[in-house]
């Protein structure tokens, strides 16, 4: 049973353009989402975060939105630059754990 | 500041043998957690330690364990490897886990099960 779902394994931007990426989620106990950026052969990194309470949270060319009652959150990189080029994973946080998306390939075209 | 540290970055070992893994957190962080990445499936929780104790757990056998020294540093151990445990291992820690401590991993360990 999948909590955190990524339902595109990969997707493909021009750059400068807006890649947005998708996540859905099932558990409303949920009150913290996150987002990690992976390159091969290293680990993820923190990206951006948004608490249950709000659903926006900027942080330069980043921006993750909740829509609690649908239960998704999207991020939106404005513009979409090669060095984004990633997989992208979404995770929900309750009780000290954290649930995974199973991620999304972004790639960027020059 | 020095990144998370995981020992070894690869390791091959055959069905039935067991493998410890190592991770040393950044310092001063107090929480370690393991996870298993496996393609397709993204990140697997193992289990989480904070002072020594395990605080969380995934679900996964009691063949995965682990533990957390007086220093923060972690080690898990798989014991009666299967050729399902070959994945990407991969070690975060945190000053501890609340919504303002995002995880901070290392770069894994390839465990390849033959």
């Amino acid at each position: 049973d999948q909590q955190v779902k990524q339902n595109s394994p990969s997707l493909s931007v021009q750059e400068g353009r807006i890649s947005i990426l998708n996540c859905d989620y099932t558990n409303s106990m949920f009150d913290y989402f996150l987002w990690y950026k992976k390159y091969p052969a290293e680990g993820p990194t923190f990206l951006i975060s948004i608490s249950s309470i709000k659903d926006k949270n900027e942080d330069g060319r980043f921006t993750v939105f909740l829509n609690k009652s649908a239960k998704h959150l999207s991020l939106h990189i404005v513009p979409s630059q090669p060095g984004d080029s990633a997989v992208y994973f979404c995770a929900a946080e309750s009780n000290y754990q954290l649930i995974w998306g199973a991620g999304t390939k972004l790639i960027i075209k020059p | 500041k020095a990144g998370v540290t995981q020992t070894p970055r690869y390791l091959i070992k055959t069905r039935g043998q067991q493998v410890t893994l190592s991770c040393s957190p950044i310092s001063g962080h107090r929480s370690v957690s393991w996870y298993q990445q496996t393609p397709g499936q993204g990140l697997q929780f193992l289990f989480e330690y904070f002072s020594e104790t395990q605080r969380n757990k995934g679900n996964f056998p009691g063949r995965f364990s682990g533990r957390q020294f007086s220093n923060s540093r972690s080690e898990m151990n798989v014991s009666t490897l299967e050729l399902g445990d070959s994945a990407l291992y991969l070690c975060a820690s945190s000053l501890d886990r609340t919504d303002t401590s995002p995880l901070h991993f290392g770069n894994g360990t390839r465990l390849t099960v033959t």
